[in-house]
Formats: C-alpha cells, structure tokens, sequence
C-alpha cells in the first residue's frame, strides 16, 4: 500500500516570492506521482507527473517538481508565485500498473497556497 | 464544451431521503471515477469503473451504488442520507485503467443533508 504526507497544510507566500510545497510517500514498490491544483470552486486539474527518467518534472504555469527517491520526496515549486496561483495543491501517487482492482490513486491531505500581494 | 460535467451543482436535502448525482464525459474515456472529499479537504475514492464494470469498490456503505448504463455516464445513487453523506463529491474520468493516465475531475457536487 502507498501513502503521501504532504507536511505543510496551509503555506502564505507573497506575490512573486519563490514557493516550495512538500510532498513524501511511503511505498514498498516503486510509484508514480503526481500534483494536481484544485482552484477554489473548481475539480483538480494535472499540473504535472513524475513516471520515470529525468528526476526533475516541469508542468504547467511555471511549476517544477523533483524526485527525490532517497528521500522519497517530490516536492513542487515555483520560482515566483502569482495571486492567481492562489488554491489548494494535492499530492498524489499510484503504483505502475495496469488495470485492477489495485489501480487508484492516493492523494495527500492538501496544501492550501495562499498568495498575498 | 466540459469534458468532465456533473448534475447538479449543489444539492441540499433532508435526513433519509435518497439522491442521486450525474456524471457524464466526453473524452471517450473507458474508466470513470467516484471521489469523496471531506470538509478537511481530503479526497478519497469511492468506486471506479472499467467500461461499464465495476473495478474498485472501497469500504463504502451500501447506500451507495453507483451505476454506468454506458462508459460515458457514472451516476452515484445515495439511499438513506446521513449527516455524515454531506460533503464534495467529485466524478473523474481516465483514458483507460493504466496508471500513468491523467485523471479529468468534473466540478463537484457539494451534498448537504440537513
């Protein structure tokens, strides 16, 4: 079975400062891992995934994400963060496999970004 | 056009009545998905299916019963709603069963029972 922690519940940031979300799993066999963004009102959305290769992910709006699997991390960041960055972030991970009643994804509790101005 | 699309938006009803929430998606997708998020914001599946069969079913009460009459609708049946039903429920699609695949989340339905 898999676990996501994401360590931070809500993080404040100001507008265009960098910002860092935390992410570790817990997996006895190896993943696939996501970060989706849910903007207030709205269904999540990818932002991007990490399935094998290069350990560092880039995605859409600017965000990044690295692989770390000796810390098994997969922390998401943003060199400058806007208001309209401004939701909650959620960490995801399933094994790689196909098909099954084993096939699901295991979100994280979330991170609430807060952007001020 | 929505490619993930859910009826109806909100939805507030009394103890022990029963509801049901559409689903429907236009990406062609084979597999579809029930999600339940708490008011911590937790999300948790409910149910998926592969074409039109049932594939994951994870300790929901039996209140529950999702049904696909065709691999582009999901509905989720509610009997007997609790207190503890009240909360967002969102559909979501996929390409097929194959875990790389993105997953399309419709807009949510936020359930309120009174």
């Amino acid at each position: 079975a898999q676990s996501v922690t994401q360590l931070d519940s809500q993080v404040p940031v100001f507008e265009e400062a960098p910002v860092e979300l935390r992410c570790n799993y817990s997996s006895s066999v190896s993943v696939y891992l996501f970060w989706y963004v849910q903007y207030p009102n709205q269904g999540l959305q990818l932002l991007l995934k990490y399935l094998s290769g290069s350990t560092l992910v880039k995605g859409i709006n600017g965000f990044e994400a690295e692989f770390n699997k000796s810390q098994t991390s997969f922390h998401l960041r943003k060199p400058s963060v806007h208001i309209s960055d401004t939701a909650e972030y959620f960490c995801a991970v399933s094994p790689p496999i196909s098909g099954g009643s084993n096939y699901k994804l295991t979100f994280g509790k979330g991170t609430l970004l807060t952007v001020n101005p | 056009d929505t490619a993930v699309s859910q009826t109806p938006k909100y939805l507030v009803t009394q103890m022990g009545n029963d509801k049901s929430i559409k689903c429907e998606q236009n990406l062609g997708h084979d597999t579809m998905y029930w999600y339940k998020q708490d008011s911590k914001k937790f999300l948790k599946i409910m149910f998926s299916y592969n074409n039109k069969e049932l594939i994951i079913n994870e300790t929901v009460p039996n209140r529950f019963s999702p049904k696909s009459p065709d691999k582009a609708h999901l509905n989720l049946h509610i009997n007997s709603l609790e207190l503890g039903d009240s909360a967002v429920y969102f559909c979501a699609s996929s390409r097929d069963m194959d875990s790389y695949n993105e997953q399309f989340f419709g807009p949510g339905t936020r359930l309120t029972v009174l």
